[in-house]
């Protein structure tokens, strides 16, 4: 079984300043992680994903997230945020075994103030 | 356009009428699932299917009940609605395997009085 913990419930940041999302999980295998965006009054969408390979991933918007095998992290990272990334962010984890099993932390608000 | 939809997005209904809540996705994926969203708990699945015919329960399955006759098509069945079911509801799907994204519907929130 996997867990997923994100430790900030909210973020609130000035527009143009960086911002760091914060994701732990447990796992007794190991995992693919992901990033999922949810904008307001919508579903949710892939931001990023690690699978294998190089430990940090970018997404097409400026989003990066880095795996951390020794801290059991893959926190979210952008140098510089804009209005439009308010939305509310979700970390989430999947066994890479057969298995189907996807899950998801409890969410991170992030919310760009002019 | 590649889409999962939900019907109905929005409903408030009484604790023990029975309803549905349908999903379709046009994407031919094997693999669909339904989450409930709340505040501080993240998504939860609910059941997932890995082709038709196949279903299996997630981490809250207790009170819905689910069927997949047909590859494009996923409904969630409340048999006898109650309040602690009042929540937002995501149906989504992708190709089989783990490694795939998932893609939701716009969601369906559900009150229950």
């Amino acid at each position: 079984a996997q867990s997923v913990t994100q430790l900030d419930s909210q973020v609130p940041v000035f527009e143009e300043a960086p911002v760091e999302l914060r994701c732990n999980y447990s796992s007794s295998v190991s995992v693919y992680l992901f990033w999922y965006v949810q904008y307001p009054n919508q579903g949710l969408q892939l931001l990023l994903k690690y699978l294998s390979g190089s430990t940090l991933v970018e997404s097409i918007n400026g989003f990066e997230a880095e795996f951390n095998k020794s801290q059991t992290s893959f926190h979210l990272r952008k140098p510089s945020v804009h209005i439009s990334d308010t939305a509310e962010y979700f970390c989430a984890v999947s066994p890479n075994n057969a298995g189907n099993m996807l899950t998801f932390g409890g969410g991170t608000r992030l919310m760009v103030k002019p | 356009e590649a889409q999962v939809t939900q019907n109905p997005r929005y409903l408030i209904t009484v604790t023990g009428k029975k309803l549905t809540v349908t999903c379709s996705q046009n994407m031919n994926h094997e693999y669909m699932s339904w989450y409930r969203q709340d505040p501080g708990l993240g998504l939860r699945q609910i059941y997932y299917s890995m082709n038709v015919e196949v279903t299996d329960k997630g981490d809250v399955p207790e009170g819905y009940k689910v069927s997949r006759k047909e590859k494009r098509n996923f409904p969630l069945i409340l048999e006898s609605p109650s309040p602690n079911q009042t929540s937002l509801y995501f149906c989504a799907s992708r190709r089989q395997g783990n490694t795939g994204e998932l893609f939701f519907g716009e969601g369906s929130r559900l009150t229950v009085l």
